[in-house]
């Protein structure tokens, strides 16, 4: 079945630092592929998405490109906040039910 | 608030207890989805519905575990004689069902179930 594998965390970055957190997938079809942020207490939300090849999500300063060649979807961004401190989940949608899988979480901490 | 919300926040049971969960879905949204989320994993998919059809069900939800939708608005997830296993955030999700339509889920916070 679909599956995504994230990078195993904690990350912990200081403020203005590069951020990469890796996103692999495994699919049958041609997914959409998503990343959500669940902030502290908070429910998840949708960071970004991307729903065919090439294409590029981006939001709040995070960018993510479909590779579908190395079937990934890596979360960047050039300078994190302490604000940016959450657990962020890739995940996949199917197109017929369009339920999401998603990976194990990575959470991210950033020191000022 | 035009989010999903989900009752009660917060649920502590012990073990051989029923629990029900509700979801109230954004209101023009016709698919709902139910999500569990253990400590320090991702959420896992147990069921979903198009307005009141139960369209499927993860291999996880046991017998046990049933969910209803029954006017295609709210939706109830009952666990009987619950197991400490259950513990777990249970999620809530909705969308709207477009033809172009890409997946994106909108969430609840959750309600967070202890079985002691």
């Amino acid at each position: 079945g679909d599956s995504v594998t994230q990078m195993e965390g904690p990350v912990t970055l200081s403020e203005e630092a590069f951020l990469t957190i890796n996103c692999t997938y495994t699919a049958t079809g041609y997914p959409s592929l998503f990343w959500y942020v669940q902030y502290p207490g908070e429910g998840l939300q949708l960071l970004l998405k991307a729903t065919k090849a090439d294409d590029k999500g981006s939001n709040k300063g995070f960018e993510a490109t479909y590779r579908k060649e190395t079937t990934s979807f890596h979360l960047e961004k050039g300078s994190v906040q302490v604000s940016d401190s959450a657990v962020y989940f890739c995940a996949l949608s199917d197109r017929g039910a369009q339920k999401l899988v998603f990976g194990q979480g990575t959470r991210l901490t950033i020191n000022p | 608030d035009t989010g999903v919300s989900q009752d009660p926040r917060h649920k502590i049971t012990k073990r051989g207890q029923n629990v029900t969960f509700r979801c109230d879905p954004i209101s023009e949204h016709n698919r709902l989805y139910w999500y569990r989320q253990t400590l320090g994993q991702g959420p896992e998919f147990l069921t979903y519905f198009q307005n009141e059809a139960q369209l499927e069900k993860s291999r996880l939800l046991s017998n046990r575990f049933s969910a209803e939708r029954p006017k295609g608005s709210f939706s109830t997830l009952e666990i009987q004689r619950t197991e400490q296993g259950d513990s777990a955030m249970y999620l809530c999700a909705s969308s709207i069902l477009y033809t172009t339509n890409t997946g994106e889920l909108f969430f609840g916070e959750g309600s967070r179930l202890t079985v002691l």
